[in-house]
């Protein structure tokens, strides 16, 4: 089985850099996504890592560490527009996609 | 335009009742999910199915059940034996392949009347 865990708020001002943890078990690892959600929204893909090392998109970058279970989002130069739910999910090698419970993000002026 | 349907947007449902959500693709993938989210929280694997005719349980598939019968569609039946059914579901589509990213459809509001 899997176990994703990830904080469940943070709060970061305008402007700021803010770094989100995830750490995951699971049998058969093959690619670790992170997704945006606003609320009463669908999921928007941010980036995606299946070898480790740090893949930077723009103002997101996300890192991974397979031996470690552990992957980060690490969102720069916070706006207003970036609060809201972060989701960490593992794809397993069956295909089988499972997501973490969500950090909300909290962008303060 | 490619995409994934959902509907309805939102639905409601009476006490005893089985309701069915539709979820239509037209980007060629073999995969196809169903997730339900409740306030504040996670998506959770509902069903998943990897090719037609075929698919498996999730985390939590009791109170649901799914079909398969042709690529493009894959229905969520939401039954009378799930007794707390009031959540958001969502749909998602993937090609199959390793680096390929979850497609979600627009999610169905479901609660109980």
């Amino acid at each position: 089985g899997q176990n994703i865990d990830q904080p469940t708020e943070m709060t970061a001002t305008e402007g700021a850099i803010v770094q989100i943890n995830c750490t995951y078990q699971t049998s058969g690892f093959n690619g670790l996504f992170w997704y945006q959600q606003h609320a009463g929204e669908a999921p928007t893909f941010l980036s995606y890592n299946v070898l480790d090392g740090l893949e930077e998109k723009g103002r997101f970058s996300s890192f991974l560490s397979r031996s470690k279970g552990y992957s980060y989002l690490l969102l720069k130069e916070l706006q207003m527009k970036d609060s809201a739910s972060y989701l960490c999910a593992v794809r397993s090698s069956w295909g089988k996609f499972q997501f973490g419970a969500g950090t909300q993000v909290v962008v303060t002026p | 335009d490619g995409g994934i349907t959902q509907s309805p947007k939102y639905l409601f449902r009476k006490e005893g009742q089985n309701v069915t959500l539709s979820c239509e693709q037209n980007l060629n993938h073999d995969a196809m999910y169903w997730y339900r989210q409740d306030p504040g929280q996670g998506l959770r694997l509902i069903y998943y199915s990897q090719i037609v005719n075929d698919f498996q349980k999730g985390d939590i598939a009791e109170g649901y059940s799914v079909s398969r019968e042709k690529k493009e569609s894959f229905p969520l039946t939401v039954t009378s034996a799930q007794k707390n059914p009031t959540a958001f579901y969502l749909c998602a589509s993937h090609l199959g392949t390793e680096n390929e990213k979850l497609f979600f459809g627009s999610g169905t509001q479901l609660s109980v009347l």
